[in-house]
Parts: structure tokens; sequence; C-alpha cells
């Protein structure tokens, strides 16, 4: 059956610190991997998308990687601040083509000042 | 503000009573989605819409469950009789299909209760 399995472990980094998540997935053949950040309350915020045919992507502190032969990306935030604490969610189309997204069930980083 | 909008925020209910939801999409966005999210899960899909034509219903969790879009703006979401198991967060999204984008914008949800 189809999986997609984040860090089962909350993460707790030091401020100024790298934060890294891994998601992985079994049995689904993406043609993308987006990441999405949800605060307590509210809905998931998109941040990045890399495409089955980039290994690495970037936006300002954040930094994602796409193996597919591993099937598995990781997330980073670098320099990490407060503010960045929440659940990060990746997501991965249903693979027909037709922008249905499939989540993970999140990992909730906490970064300490 | 013109991003994806739910309501009601809240809704607490009896086991066996009728709720709909509401969301308000951005406005140029033609394609509009629905999730629900339980406690430490991510969101899971249910139905979407491209303009006013659901494309997909299998993935609803029950035939309590309906959703429509009646002219290809607002969507509505209904679940009839409903159960304690039906208690979690529904979220709305919206999408612009055919220019290259993929990111869907989420609503803040709305939290269902089912006492």
């Amino acid at each position: 059956s189809q999986k997609i399995e984040q860090n089962s472990e909350a993460l707790n980094i030091q401020e100024g610190k790298t934060a890294t998540l891994t998601c992985n997935y079994t049995n689904y053949s993406p043609a993308y991997l987006q990441w999405y950040r949800q605060d307590p309350g509210r809905g998931p915020v998109f941040l990045l998308l890399i495409r089955e045919n980039e290994k690495e992507k970037r936006k300002e502190r954040l930094k994602v990687t796409f193996d597919t032969t591993l099937k598995q990306s990781l997330f980073h935030i670098t320099a990490s601040q407060p503010a960045d604490s929440a659940t990060y969610l990746c997501a991965l189309d249903l693979g027909s083509n037709d922008y249905k997204l499939s989540f993970g069930a999140g990992t909730t980083v906490t970064v300490r000042a | 503000d013109t991003g994806v909008s739910q309501d009601p925020r809240h809704k607490i209910t009896k086991r066996g009573q009728n709720v709909t939801f509401r969301c308000d999409p951005i406005s140029e966005h033609n394609r509009l989605y629905w999730y629900r999210q339980t406690l430490g899960q991510g969101p899971e899909f249910l139905t979407y819409f491209q303009n006013e034509a659901q494309l997909e219903k299998s993935r609803l969790l029950s035939d309590r469950f309906s959703a429509e879009r009646p002219k290809g703006s607002f969507s509505t979401l209904e679940i009839q009789r409903t159960e304690q198991g039906d208690s979690a967060m529904y979220l709305c999204a919206s999408s612009l299909v055919g220019g290259g984008s993929y990111e869907q914008y989420f609503g803040p949800g709305t939290r269902l209760t089912v006492t």
C-alpha cells in the first residue's frame, strides 16, 4: 500500500542550528513533492515544490532535496529561528497527474531561543 | 484579504445531526479541494472540483458525506447523521491548474466536534 513517513519524533533544536526533516515514501511515483508548514489551528501553507527531475531546491533559509531512487526527500531549515517552530508536512501528488495530494503526518519542530 | 475562507471556524453538534460547511476559494482559482485532518495526522484528501464539476468523490469517507460547488465559485461540504468519529478539522484548498503551478492554498479550516 502507499505510505508516506516523516520523522516520527518531534525535533527540538537550538536557535541558529540547522533542522533536517525526512520524508520517505513507498509505492508512489510522484511527479513532484511539496513541503508545507502548518501552525496550530491553521491550514497548511505552501513552502516549496521540487520536481522528480530536480535534485535540490532552495528558498531563502530552506533547502529541499529529492532522491527518487531512495524515495526520499530531505527538508532543511538553516539558521533556524524560534519563528520557524511549526509542523512541517510533506505531500506527494497521487500520481494520476490531476494535482491531488497525499500528505505525511508531519514533523513538529521547536526552535529554542 | 483574498485568501481561502471557510465558515464556520468551529462547529459543535450532537450525534445524528446534519452539518454543512462553506468554502470560498481564491476567486481566480479553478480547482477546489476538501480534506479532513485528525489530530497528529496530515490532511486526508476527500474530493475535488474543477470549476463546478466534481471530478472525484470515491475518497469521500461514506455516503453521509457530500459536496457541491453549484456555480463554480464557493463549495459546501455536508455531513449527514454525524457520528463522533467525524470530529476533525475540515480543510478546503484551492489552486490554479494549467498555469504550471501545483501549490494549493488552504483555508483556516472548520473544526467539527460531535458530542
